[in-house]
């Protein structure tokens, strides 16, 4: 079993809307979480992280983590076509530093 | 401040040939990573170094070897390359002094093995 799981997509909504991104992974000694995100024929760039359970907040991106669940989740709010790219879910794996990436969610946002 | 450097941006080898793929990076970071990006597949871990002079095999380690040369610089070699080596390969560095670091990635090497 893949120790990241996220919905490769794509994930299509409207200008404007609110879109929903989601990871679940295996390692119930994961303490953190970060997203990346990677527009096409680019490397991943760093747009969130979250160490504790609930919600962080950074401008029109909410993060949330549910430890017991093993859930994690991005939103994106008032979502722009600029927005649309590949959503990278990375904890560290198998109880160490090392970030494990899921296969990544393809988001579009169209007009 | 250039963050993570990565050389050649683009590569076309033939079936056995070799190559190395250079890395530097200009953070201070003590960890640095490579990782290959196939369609479908995410991002694999390839090989880690988490401080200068250490090197560890990661989740797809086979037909590479790494060179951990200086705090700045890790490079990644293969030896006799083969198609199934066709992919887009990225560095990235990180500050594992502090707590769980987010990773800092170069723009990519991507290389075609015909």
């Amino acid at each position: 079993q893949k120790e990241v799981e996220q919905n490769s997509g794509p994930l299509s909504v409207p200008e404007g809307a609110i879109a929903s991104l989601n990871c679940t992974y295996s390692d119930r000694g994961s303490q953190s979480f970060f997203w990346y995100r990677q527009y096409s024929g680019k490397s991943p760039e760093l747009i969130m992280f979250i160490y504790s359970n609930g919600d962080k907040e950074d401008g029109r991106f909410t993060a949330q983590l549910n430890k017991a669940s093993q859930y994690v989740s991005l939103l994106i709010r008032d979502s722009q076509p600029s927005d649309s790219a590949t959503y990278l879910c990375a904890p560290p794996g198998g109880g160490s530093y090392i970030p494990t990436f899921g296969r990544g969610t393809s988001l579009i946002v169209h007009p | 401040n250039a963050g993570v450097t990565q050389t050649p941006k683009f590569q076309v080898l033939k079936t056995g040939q070799s190559m190395t793929l250079q890395c530097a990076q200009d953070m201070n970071h003590n960890s640095m990573y490579w990782y290959r990006q196939d369609p479908g597949m995410g991002l694999r871990l390839i090989y880690y170094s988490a401080s200068e002079g250490t090197t560890d095999k990661g989740e797809v380690p086979n037909g590479y070897n790494v060179s951990r040369l200086n705090k700045r610089e890790f490079s990644l070699r293969l030896e006799s390359a083969a198609p199934s080596q066709t992919s887009v390969y990225f560095c990235a560095s990180s500050d594992l002094g502090q707590g769980t670091p987010p990773l800092h990635f170069g723009n990519g090497t991507r290389l075609t093995v015909t």
